[in-house]
């Protein structure tokens, strides 16, 4: 079993509609991040979590502790959101771990 | 500011051949990553820099894989010889400082090697 788990893996909708991926981590950690992937690799930071929420725009990332749970909501989702998108923890030792991605299309 | 530079963006070898990346980080970021992302999977740590030492590279497989970052500051990424299971996207990433909140990474746009 992966450290972190995203769900869905796939994920298609129309555009406007309301987006959540979620992702659960199995160990101790000092922060998670949600972090935006577009075709050709780049890789952009969107979050840096340790407890609650935090809000960016149409983007929403929530984190609950004791569940080792975490979610990213895009409201309002438009073509330009389609990405990959990845949560990553940050546990022993500092370094990363992260989970297999979101594929996200949302058409017009 | 410029952000995390990577050469080459493409590569293609045969099996058994070596290659080189490189990675320019972020003016005055101390910490660098490189990572191994394979198609359809999140990024792997590789090996972990700070300034010139190495923090991490439990994950780099050393039969084939070196890294070093000799002056602090710009590094490279070898593979010799490659291996099919070698393809994917290699990232580069750098940190102001490790271990604190100002730790947020900032990737490179990757170099995409294919092995045939």
């Amino acid at each position: 079993k992966n450290e972190v788990e995203q769900s869905p893996q796939n994920l298609t909708a129309q555009e406007g509609e309301f987006i959540t991926i979620n992702c659960s981590y199995s160990v101790g950690i000092s922060a998670l991040h949600w972090l935006q992937q577009h075709p050709g690799g780049g890789i952009v930071s969107l979050f840096m979590l340790s407890s609650g929420k935090k809000k960016h725009g149409r983007l929403i990332a929530t984190i609950n502790i004791q569940e080792k749970h975490s979610s990213l909501h895009i409201t309002a989702s438009h073509p330009r959101d389609s990405a990959v998108y990845i949560c990553a923890v940050r546990g022993g030792a500092q370094k990363l771990v992260f989970g297999q991605g979101t594929r996200l299309t949302i058409n017009p | 500011e410029a952000g995390v530079a990577q050469s080459p963006r493409y590569k293609i070898i045969e099996k058994r051949q070596s290659v080189a990346f490189w990675c320019n980080p972020i003016s005055g970021h101390a910490t660098l990553y490189w990572y191994q992302q394979i198609l359809g999977q999140g990024p792997k740590l590789l090996i972990q820099f700070q300034n010139n030492g190495v923090v991490d590279d439990s994950q780099l497989p050393k039969d084939r894989f070196s890294a070093e970052r000799l002056k602090g500051v710009d590094s490279t990424l070898k593979i010799q010889p490659a291996k099919l299971e070698d393809s994917a996207v290699y990232l580069c990433a750098s940190s102001l400082r490790l271990g604190t909140s100002a730790d947020t990474q900032y990737f490179g746009p990757g170099t995409r090697l294919t092995v045939l």
